[in-house]
């Protein structure tokens, strides 16, 4: 299984600053098959990027994520009040899937 | 729009059996490139898999769940169901379906609904 841990855990920023999550796993990952969510108090997680990079429907451009192998990154070009939230990132690989265990973007 | 809506008892004993039920709209689940998944989450705590179907009947599960797992598709019906045996309070979480693109990543969700295992 591999293991996906995300780094910081809490992340405090202010409105306007950019934010950067990542995302390291334990083995080598396909880039096609990692993704990342955002998820709100009380709300289900929202698919935010798809295949490291690409962004889902409705996702603004200030959201972008890159990375490869081990270590994949979501940045947050110019916070906006909304994105404050909980993402996880999240691989697919040898028929099973894993979620990193959240990092939390609160306000500073 | 792809909807999805869960639905099934909140309150089981322990050792019961745990069932739900998405029903999806706006979308069917005899789409040959989406799979069908559940994902929950215990309260306070990160996701966790449980496992996913398609709806030619082949499915794959959490290793750490696969003994006491079953997901089924209703295409009639177009709705399919998780069946989660021996239920513990470990077990408490909110349970979300999701839809899954070529088995890679979750694209749509249900609002999610919460199960409770106490005696």
């Amino acid at each position: 299984e591999i293991v996906l841990t995300q780094s910081p855990g809490t992340l405090s920023l202010s409105p306007g600053e950019r934010a950067t999550l990542s995302c390291r796993a334990s083995q080598s990952v396909t880039s096609s098959c990692l993704a990342w969510y955002q998820q709100k108090p009380g709300q289900a997680p929202r698919l935010v990027i798809y295949s490291a990079s690409s962004r889902a429907t409705g996702i603004p451009d200030r959201f972008s994520g890159s990375g490869s192998g081990t270590d994949f990154t979501l940045t947050i070009s110019r916070l906006e009040p909304e994105d404050f939230a909980v993402y996880y990132c999240q691989q697919y690989g040898s028929s099973s899937v894993t979620f990193g265990q959240g990092t939390r973007l609160e306000i500073k | 729009q792809v909807q999805l809506q869960e639905s099934g008892p909140g309150l089981l004993k322990p050792s019961e059996t745990l069932s739900l039920t998405c029903a999806v709209s706006g979308g069917s689940v005899s789409s040959g490139s989406h799979y069908w998944s559940w994902i929950r989450q215990p309260p306070g705590k990160g996701l966790e898999w449980i496992g996913y179907i398609h709806y030619s009947g082949t499915t794959n599960y959490n290793p750490s769940l696969k003994s006491r797992v079953t997901i089924s598709i209703d295409t009639s019906k177009n709705q399919f169901s998780l069946k989660l045996r021996s239920v513990t309070a470990t077990d408490t979480a909110v349970y979300y379906c999701a839809r899954v693109p070529y088995a890679i990543y979750f694209d749509y969700w249900g609002q999610g609904t919460l199960v409770t295992v106490s005696s």
